[in-house]
């Protein structure tokens, strides 16, 4: 159990252009999602923190404006770049929590790759 | 903010034991540890945690110090599937991990 499905796993788009990436715990509620960005060989950074129902709790220096969060239901979470530029181009992994036994337990998706012509 | 130190990189021959060490000295009384594994361009994938007693699962055992300042991972049997980089998280705060290398 615990699989989080993450879509699409590749974009590539247009500078200027808006991107939506999905993340969705399939087989189980998510108390919490989180939606990290990795460079190439370096670590993940942590962007937000969501909560279904409320608003994203966005790292220092991540623009909330920039990188929109909504957490609709307890199974999805989704992330846009908005008017993205070449320098968004990163690797975008999103995990999830659940409740009980366990809960601090992060099931991550297969991560999306954008890249930002 | 709770952080972790881990070797940059480890080589292990298959079928041998791969014993991935962590130090945490600043860990917290009620603080896990996690630990996770990526294996290249996916999303890192959950081993293991632990507070304070040894733990094992099917992947892998976990090995806390007394003083909880530092741990070990053991991969019982590597194969070269089990090549990624290994990650040692202590308040959801991801080092560099260490990038393990299981040669035939």
């Amino acid at each position: 159990g615990a699989v989080v499905s993450q879509h699409p796993s590749r974009v590539i788009c247009k500078s200027g252009t808006s991107v939506k990436i999905e993340c969705r715990s399939l087989d189980f509620q998510a108390t919490t999602m989180f939606w990290y960005r990795q460079f190439p060989k370096q670590s993940l950074m942590l962007m937000a923190t969501s909560n279904e129902g409320s608003k994203a709790t966005y790292e220092q220096g991540v623009e909330k404006d920039k990188f929109l969060i909504n957490h609709a239901s307890l199974t999805l979470s989704t992330l846009t770049v908005t008017s993205a530029h070449p320098e968004d181009s990163s690797f975008y992994i999103c995990s999830a929590t659940r409740e009980g036994q366990g809960k601090n337990i992060q099931y991550f998706g297969a991560g999306t790759r954008l890249s930002v012509l | 903010d709770a952080k972790t130190t881990q070797p940059p990189s480890m080589d292990c021959a298959e079928g041998r034991a791969a014993n991935l060490p962590c130090n945490h000295s600043t860990i917290s009384g009620n603080e896990y540890v996690y630990w996770y594994r990526q294996i290249h361009s996916q999303g890192p994938q959950y081993i293991i945690h632990g507070l304070k007693n040894n733990e094992t699962n099917e992947m892998a055992s976990l090995i806390i110090t007394e003083d909880r300042k530092s741990s070990t991972l053991i991969l019982p049997h590597a194969t070269l599937r089990d090549t990624a980089v290994y990650y040692c998280i202590v308040r959801r705060i991801w080092g560099l991990g260490t990038s393990l290398a299981v040669n035939p």
